[in-house]
């Protein structure tokens, strides 16, 4: 599995954007980018995934790098739901080994604030 | 539509004994696949049913399997528990389990004493 690359943990003030960061140096072309989030005592949540364009949602915005070797989760106003574990990951769209699998990292812890 | 959803959400077992985890996907998921969390390694990819057919499955031992009905419901089934094994158990279903999303149950927290 192609690896990603996050900061540890960030902080953000309460309605303030965030932008989490993600390298993926060795990203294929056939590799998706997703995000999840992981909120205390919940399982995973999905945030937004794309390919090579940029992404919105109701949730969240993606940014993605031409060279696509990064990418930017971008949320436009935090609030202190945000605060969560969030995990950038790369799956295979050509399937095979990538069947039903993400391999989550360490993510990022972000905190928010009031 | 209703989301995943894990039972029992909770469990107590005794080293040694067997336990089967239940887990039904979002209605019209085919693909529902199984991870276990710890504290220490993080989340980590069990296996993967699509259609009744185990079609990935991750670095585990062969105590840890599972198996997929007609209806995609799925059950995960570990057998001799050691104490190692207590972990939050974690479904997810997806419409194809390739690069489509996945959602998450709430998981079924296990505790091996």
């Amino acid at each position: 599995d192609a690896k990603t690359t996050q900061p540890n943990s960030m902080e953000s003030n309460e309605e303030e954007p965030v932008h989490l960061p993600c390298n993926h140096s060795t990203i294929s072309g056939t590799d998706y980018i997703h995000w999840y989030r992981q909120l205390p005592s919940q399982g995973p949540e999905y945030v937004i995934h794309g390919l090579t364009s940029n992404v919105n949602n109701r949730m969240a915005s993606l940014a993605i790098a031409e060279d696509r070797k990064s990418s930017t989760l971008i949320l436009h106003r935090a609030t202190l739901r945000d605060a969560a574990v969030y995990y950038c990951i790369l799956r295979d769209g050509a399937g095979g080994t990538s069947y039903g699998k993400l391999t989550f990292g360490q993510g990022t812890i972000l905190t928010v604030h009031p | 539509k209703a989301g995943v959803t894990q039972t029992p959400r909770y469990l107590i077992k005794t080293r040694g004994q067997q336990v089967t985890l239940s887990c039904s996907p979002i209605s019209g998921h085919r693909s529902v696949s199984w991870y276990q969390q710890t504290p220490g390694q993080g989340l980590q990819f069990l296996f993967e049913y699509f259609s009744e057919t185990q079609r990935n499955k991750g670095n585990f031992p062969g105590r840890f399997s599972g198996r997929q009905f007609s209806n995609s419901r799925s059950e995960m089934n570990v057998s001799t528990l050691e104490l190692g094994d207590s972990a939050l158990y974690l479904c997810a279903s997806s419409y194809r389990g390739s690069s489509y999303e996945q959602y998450f149950g709430p998981g079924t927290r296990l505790t091996v004493t």
